[in-house]
């Protein structure tokens, strides 16, 4: 099993629909969990932390599911500038760095 | 307040030559990581600096790679005998503390005529 794998899509849909990201990682041990953003050819950028108890950031929702090893990531009333990819990134075994899953594409239109 | 920021942002270079890359990280972040992202690839880990430890090489995917951070703060990443496939965009990223939400730098544009 991977260490975090995710769908890589892409994911298409319309303005203003409802679209969700699943990722699974291997490690039960983890503690720290993130979603970033990649546009094309720009560097990551941090979206929102994932807590255990579930969090949003306006349109966004993230979700963890530690029995399952899972997280998600919801957008809501998606736009056009949602387009990009979307990595999952878990804190490794050790506790010394994060594992980048290899992203999610979405891509939004009008 | 200032970012992570890389120098150069874009470096062409023949085949067999060396190249040294550059990372300047946020001020008082003590981790320091480097990444490499061929085109359309996800992120690929090279190599992690903590503090005064010694680092974590494990990424690295031949001895032609090496790294260095001097005085816990800027690092340079070091390609000796440049092969194409080393072309790709090499991403620095600083954080805090380990496992803490990483800040990435825009990244140096590598190709290996």
């Amino acid at each position: 099993r991977k260490e975090v794998e995710q769908d890589p899509g892409p994911f298409n849909v319309p303005e203003g629909a409802t679209v969700a990201f699943n990722c699974t990682y291997s490690n039960s041990a983890s503690q720290s969990f993130f979603w970033y953003r990649q546009d094309c050819r720009k560097e990551p950028k941090l979206l929102m932390s994932v807590y255990s108890s579930g969090n949003e950031d306006g349109r966004f929702t993230a979700q963890l599911n530690r029995a399952s090893q899972y997280i998600s990531l919801l957008i809501r009333d998606s736009k056009l500038s949602d387009s990009a990819t979307y990595l999952c990134v878990v804190g490794n075994q050790a506790g010394t760095a994060l594992i980048f899953g290899k992203g999610t594409t979405l891509s939004v239109s009008s | 307040g200032a970012g992570v920021s890389q120098s150069p942002s874009n470096k062409v270079t023949e085949k067999g030559k060396d190249v040294e890359l550059r990372c300047d990280p946020i001020s008082g972040h003590t981790a320091l990581y480097w990444y490499r992202q061929s085109l359309g690839q996800g992120l690929e880990f090279l190599i992690y600096f903590q503090g005064n430890s010694a680092p974590d090489k494990s990424g690295l995917p031949s001895d032609r790679f090496s790294a260095e951070r001097t005085g816990g703060s800027v690092s340079t990443l070091t390609i000796q005998r440049t092969q194409q496939e080393d072309s790709a965009v090499y991403l620095c990223a600083s954080s805090l503390a380990p496992e803490e939400k990483q800040f990435f730098g825009p990244g140096t544009r590598l190709t290996v005529l």
